[in-house]
Parts: structure tokens; sequence; C-alpha cells
């Protein structure tokens, strides 16, 4: 079946360090990818998404490329802030799953000044 | 626009009780879903509708049921609360194609004693 699988937190970073966070996805068909991000006390956002392979999607300083071959969407900030902290969700939707998101189950980044 | 309310943002129960939780969007969105929210699980989906009058089976729909009588709102409910529906709810709409994001809800936090 469909599955998402994101690297472990806690992620702990200083002010202006760079982050990575893995995502890789099992799926039929192609998916779409996306990155959603809780800050604390509120929903999910959207952060960024791309919906065919070699897309990268990008907001706010963040990118992420669709790589098929290796069947990731790995999270990029080359310089965080305090304010990005908060739990990041890669998800996916895959084809014919009527909208159906499958999410990872959570990253959660702290970043101190 | 409100985009998606959920109501009430908090609420505690006690074992055996019933509830109801009201979202509703203002998008005209198709599709809504409900996942609840747990530790180190990510989110699930309960039940989802992709339409007015609508509902379906999401991956942990046993012990709620939901509604969608009208396009704009999506209600789910306990019937017998039980301590393993202590969660996080949220609520979700989209257009529901493979490209279209959700939109979430801020979240009611549920207590079952």
């Amino acid at each position: 079946g469909n599955s998402v699988t994101q690297m472990e937190g806690p992620v702990t970073l200083s002010e202006e360090a760079f982050l990575t966070i893995n995502c890789t996805y099992t799926a039929t068909g192609y998916p779409s990818l996306f990155w959603y991000v809780q800050y604390p006390g509120e929903g999910l956002q959207l952060l960024l998404k791309a919906t065919k392979a070699d897309d990268k999607g990008s907001n706010k300083g963040f990118e992420a490329t669709y790589r098929k071959e290796t069947t990731s969407f790995h999270l990029e900030k080359g310089s965080v802030q305090v304010s990005d902290s908060a739990v990041y969700f890669c998800a996916l939707i895959s084809g014919g799953s009527q909208g159906n998101l499958i999410f990872g189950k959570g990253t959660k980044l702290s970043v101190k000044p | 626009n409100a985009g998606v309310t959920q109501t009430p943002k908090f609420r505690v129960l006690k074992t055996g009780q019933s509830m109801t939780l009201l979202c509703a969007q203002d998008m005209n969105h198709e599709y809504m879903y409900w996942y609840r929210q747990d530790p180190g699980m990510g989110l699930r989906l309960i039940h989802y509708s992709v339409g007015e009058g609508t509902t379906a089976k999401g991956e942990v729909p046993d012990g709620y049921n939901v509604s969608r009588l009208k396009k704009q709102n999506f209600l789910l409910g306990l019937e017998s609360a039980a301590p393993s529906q202590t969660s996080v709810y949220f609520c979700a709409s989209s257009q529901g194609t493979t490209y279209n994001e959700q939109f979430f809800g801020p979240g009611t936090r549920l207590t079952v004693l």
C-alpha cells in the first residue's frame, strides 16, 4: 500500500543552520507530494507541493524536489530561523485515491537562537 | 473567508458519553475529511466525504459516525466515547483531485476520562 516514511525527530538546530528533513514514499502510480507544517497549537498548513517527477516545490525559503528514481521528497532550508520551530509532515496523494492524504509521522524541529 | 472552522476547540467527556464535532468550510469544496492526531502516529483518516450526502470510511473509522447533510458542513459523532478516543481531531477540505492540497481547521482537543 501507499506509505510515507520521514526521519524521526526531534531535530534541534541553531539559528542560521542548514536544515534537511528526509522523506521517502511508497506509492502506486504517480502521486503528488506535499510538505505540511504545524505550528504549536495550530492546524496544519501547506508549506509546499510537487505534482510530478523533478518538480521543485518552494515556499518561505524551504525547498523539496520530487525524485522518482529515489522515491524521495526531502525538505531543505539553507538558514533556519527561530520562527521555523514547528512539526513538519511529509504526505502524498496517490492517483485514484479521492484526494486522500497519506502522512508521515511528523518531525519536530526546534531552532535555538 | 474563514476557511475551515471547527467547533468546539476543547472538550472533556466521561466514558460512555456522546458528542458531535462540527466542521464548516466556506470554500465550496466538494471533499471533506476527519483526521485524528496522536503522538508519534501522525494524522490518520477517520472518515471522509466526496460530496453532499456521501460518506466513506478511512483508516480508523471504528467508534465514529459522520454526516454531510450540507455541502459546507461535516459532522463527526462519537456515540459512546472511550478513553482510546482521547486525541486531537482535525477537519480538512479540498477540491479532491490528486493535485489539490487539503485545507485544515484549527483542531479540537478531546479528552475522554
